[in-house]
């Protein structure tokens, strides 16, 4: 298994909902990652996890709180979301925490109405 | 914050015609080159990548030119097709300790038919 899987594909969502973005790889990955990509923009870091521990925090705004609860898995917890969170969310995992080999998800396409 | 240029920031070839996108660094720290393409609504995938020791990489239609001197590499699809029209993304990074990537504005392509 060569492939990050992100569910949903698409997510719409209120304001005042929560809802969490799901990633999950077997490729024994133990570097995930998730960004956030506007349109006609290069993907933006947000969270790095390394061997299950969050390393990296890009200054995210609370609103966003990630979740890793094994090896395989990353999730992404939404709650009071704005209008400018509207993204595609990107999920990736390479071998380890070097900035090399990376793979991509297809994301999730995120609008907040 | 270490940045990678790109351009052009959008690019129509004809079939059959040579696409070159250059990338600039100013990290030396750097020593991994990843070349990504993205369809709309998917995310990045690993088109070819090069370390600092090989001036030339070679896959298929796509080549990646570096020269260490000047901080450059580039993308170079030959014999270019419809079906290249994507967003390319250079990158870099450093394969060293704790990494991540650093992407450029990418590159909006498209061949004509």
């Amino acid at each position: 298994d060569t492939e990050v899987t992100q569910t949903p594909k698409h997510l719409v969502m209120g304001m005042t909902n929560k809802k969490s973005l799901k990633c999950e790889q077997h490729m024994g990955h133990r570097a995930m990652y998730w960004y956030k990509q506007k349109a006609k923009k290069p993907p933006e870091l947000m969270f790095v996890y390394s061997y299950e521990k969050l390393s990296i925090n890009e200054s995210v705004p609370s609103r966003f709180s990630p979740e890793c609860p094994n090896s395989s898995l990353l999730n992404l917890h939404l709650h009071a979301l704005q209008p400018e969170d509207s993204a595609l969310y990107l999920c990736a995992s390479s071998q380890d925490h070097g900035g090399y080999g990376y793979t991509f998800g297809s994301g999730t396409r995120l609008t907040v109405v | 914050q270490q940045q990678v240029k790109q351009s052009p920031q959008s690019l129509i070839v004809q079939k059959g015609g040579i696409s070159i996108i250059n990338c600039a660094y100013e990290n030396t720290a750097f020593d991994y080159f990843p070349w990504y393409q993205q369809f709309p609504g998917k995310g990045p995938a690993l088109l070819i990548a090069i370390r600092p020791d090989v001036s030339e990489k070679k896959e298929g239609r796509f080549t990646i030119s570096f020269n260490k001197s000047a901080k450059q590499f580039s993308l170079h699809i030959m014999d270019s097709q419809p079906g290249d029209s994507a967003t390319y993304f250079c990158a870099a990074s450093s394969t060293s300790g704790y990494s991540t990537l650093t992407f450029g504005k990418g590159t909006m392509l498209l061949v004509s038919p």
